[in-house]
């Protein structure tokens, strides 16, 4: 079955540490995204890529960087420089930048410890 | 600034009854609307969509209107169960350089009691 997978599903981090998130997708997707969901403020995008080895900063970019070296894989490094990290990552990909709404994954719960 | 508005955060419905969401917007660009679904530590998914174009779609249980003018849209639930409960998002898109990118709206949760 295809579909996007992200792990790990718990992920706990001390402070002043590096920590990645990964997000594989098996759809041929073009287009893949990151989100964060924190208590009462929705979805907010940090990151997307529409194509291999492109991506753009979305709306909470700072003290996060990706990379997409491969068309199935995003992933998401969560650096010492994001001040507030602990959140429920959300990983998406959409089949082009059109206008089928996205297929998302499971989501990584990250927590500072 | 929040471009895409669910201003109620929780809603009550008995069984069988109408549940109403409701989603405004403050970007005239958007073109197209969708509405996702959200269990606890999961991911969102997708429910059902709306373009510009309509005013009106309809999937089962579930429709959308959407008011342009207005710049409003919402989302009926006929009749509700059980199992709708759950965080229900609205998210809009727009045609830009800026590759599709949704915008959600912070999410209303619905509770369906029996």
């Amino acid at each position: 079955d295809g579909g996007i997978t992200q792990s790990p599903k718990y992920l706990f981090r001390k402070e002043g540490q590096n920590v990645t998130l990964s997000c594989e997708q098996n759809l041929n997707h073009d287009a893949m995204y990151w989100y964060r969901q924190d208590p009462g403020q929705g979805l907010r995008l940090i990151y997307y890529s529409q194509i291999v080895n492109d991506f753009q900063k979305g709306d909470i970019a700072e003290g996060y960087s990706v990379s997409r070296e491969k068309k199935e894989s995003f992933p998401l490094t969560v650096t010492s420089a994001q001040k507030n990290p602990t959140a429920f990552y959300l990983c998406a990909s959409s089949i082009d930048i059109g206008r089928i709404g996205y297929t998302f994954g499971s989501g990584t719960r990250l927590t500072v410890v | 600034d929040q471009q895409v508005k669910q201003n109620s955060p929780s809603l009550s419905v008995q069984e069988g009854r109408i549940s109403i969401l409701n989603c405004d917007y403050t970007n005239s660009m958007f073109d197209y609307f969708l509405w996702y679904k959200k269990y606890p530590a999961e991911g969102p998914t997708f429910l059902i969509s709306i373009s510009s174009i309509k005013d009106k779609n309809e999937d089962g249980r579930f429709t959308v209107f959407l008011n342009k003018s207005a710049k409003h849209l919402s989302l009926h639930i006929v009749p509700s169960q059980p199992g709708d409960s759950a965080v229900y998002f609205c998210a809009a898109q727009r045609a830009s350089n800026s590759g599709y990118a949704l915008n959600f709206g912070k999410g209303t949760s619905l509770l369906v009691t029996p």
